[in-house]
């Protein structure tokens, strides 16, 4: 139990698309899902906060107009890279809280590699 | 200072081995530890929670001190598929850089 999945696996795109990213949560629900980025040979910086039915929460320097996160459902948030540059390309996982075990555990996607040519 | 560090490596021991792992945190507040694997290019999976009072789980084992802000991991008898980058994660959501453990045979 406790999978999640995330859409797609890889994608490479031009300068100046969007790219929308989805996290689900497949066995599970999920009040609360994080987007975290990872550049190589770096720790996981945490985005944002995604709560369902209401605005995500955004940490420090991270664009919220930039990084449009929509979480409109217990088992689904999506993540939108607008107007993608190639320095937005990176590794990017989402990770679910699966608040049902009662140990509060996250259970992470198997991540999204973008690469903005 | 950031706030959870950790000696990236990489530790390249052979197998059989014991290694151990440190990772210091900055917010003396911080309430949850743990330790999470990462392979090359994978998502990171949850190796074990770090409990107050110390805790083992097979050929791991956690610690916690308090008094000088780490946590650490032990590896006994490693195995080539313990080959991976080891990550220490304070209060769910800070994360370590990791340390690249390699297991040789």
């Amino acid at each position: 139990g406790a999978v999640v999945s995330q859409h797609p696996s890889w994608v490479i795109c031009k300068s100046g698309t969007s790219v929308k990213i989805e996290c689900r949560s497949l066995d599970f629900q999920a009040t609360t899902m994080f987007w975290y980025r990872q550049f190589p040979k770096q720790s996981l910086m945490l985005m944002a906060t995604s709560n369902e039915g209401s605005k995500a929460t955004y940490e420090q320097g991270v664009e919220k107009d930039k990084f449009l996160i929509n979480h409109a459902s217990l088992t689904l948030s999506t993540l939108t890279v607008t107007s993608a540059h190639p320095e937005d390309s990176s590794f990017y996982i989402c990770s679910a809280n699966h608040a049902g075990t009662g140990r509060n555990e996250q259970y992470f996607g198997p991540g999204t590699r973008l690469t903005v040519t | 200072r950031k706030e959870v560090e950790q000696d990236p490596g990489p530790f390249n021991v052979p197998e059989g081995a014991t290694v151990a792992f440190n990772c210091t945190y900055s917010n003396s507040a911080s309430q949850s530890f743990f330790w999470y694997r990462q392979d090359c290019r994978k998502e990171p999976k949850l190796l074990m929670s770090v409990y107050s009072s110390g805790n083992e789980d097979g050929r791991f084992t956690a610690q916690l001190n308090r008094a000088s802000q780490y946590i650490s991991l032990l590896i006994r008898d490693s195995k080539l598929s313990d080959s991976a980058t080891y990550l220490c994660v304070v209060n769910k959501l800070v994360f370590g850089a990791g340390t690249i453990l390699r297991v040789k045979s």
